[in-house]
């Protein structure tokens, strides 16, 4: 079965990194996803890392995966008040494009000055 | 990137009543549409799969008579909670996939 699940909350400073964790349990996810929900507003695709990369890399966010693991990360570099939300891992099997998503429990980033 | 709209953005309604909850792709055409709920702090369970011109897919434990999903262009799926009862106040999103998903802004039921 399809099991995402992440840490509920962290708290950092602005300025500092922030790295959230996800850990799966599907080996067969084609692609994995990071969105950022604010509150009671939609999702907002960050960045996605297909299966067979370890690293991706988009401005201020680095994801790294683990597929030995089944561990996924995402780095916020240079955290901002604004980077403050829910950040949801998720992941998708098939294809990845019209497939259906598993997300995770999501992680409530504090940002604090 | 792409638009997914979703309306209304918020709902109040009396319990035993039903609500529509209307899912468009404004600039592209979705082969796949999918309906989420989330409840408060929580993430997000998906309901059912919907494709153009064909029945839904229900997830175990939706009740499909409950949550009616009409998917009638390639553009607009709709989703109505029929009867509806307090423990279905919820925000239920939506999402549309083509070559990629892009998510709705959500909708925010509150059933009286």
């Amino acid at each position: 079965g399809e099991d995402v699940e992440q840490s509920l909350f962290l708290s950092v400073r602005e300025g500092d990194s922030s790295v959230i964790n996800c850990t799966y349990t599907d080996s067969s996810s084609t692609y994995l996803y990071w969105y950022k929900q604010e509150p009671g507003a939609g999702l907002q695709l960050l960045t996605y890392i297909f299966s067979n990369m370890d690293m991706k890399q988009d401005q201020r966010l680095t994801v790294l995966l683990n597929k030995k693991d089944k561990h996924l990360s995402l780095r916020i570099a240079d955290t901002q008040t604004g980077d403050s939300a829910i950040y949801f891992c998720a992941e998708s099997i098939n294809t990845g494009t019209a497939s259906k998503l598993t997300f995770g429990t999501g992680t409530r980033l504090q940002v604090t000055l | 990137g792409a638009v997914v709209s979703q309306h209304p953005s918020w709902v109040i309604c009396k319990s035993g009543t039903s609500v529509k909850i209307e899912c468009r792709s404004l600039d592209f055409q979705a082969t796949t549409m999918f309906w989420y709920r989330q409840f408060p702090k929580q993430s997000l369970m998906l309901m059912a799969t919907s494709n153009e011109g064909s029945k839904a897919t229900y997830e175990q434990g939706v009740e499909k008579d409950k949550f009616l999903i009409n998917h009638a262009s390639l553009t607009l799926s709709t989703l109505t909670v029929t009867s509806a009862h307090p423990e279905d106040s919820s925000f239920y999103i939506c999402s549309a996939a083509r070559d990629r998903t892009f998510f709705g802004p959500g909708t925010r039921l509150t059933v009286l």
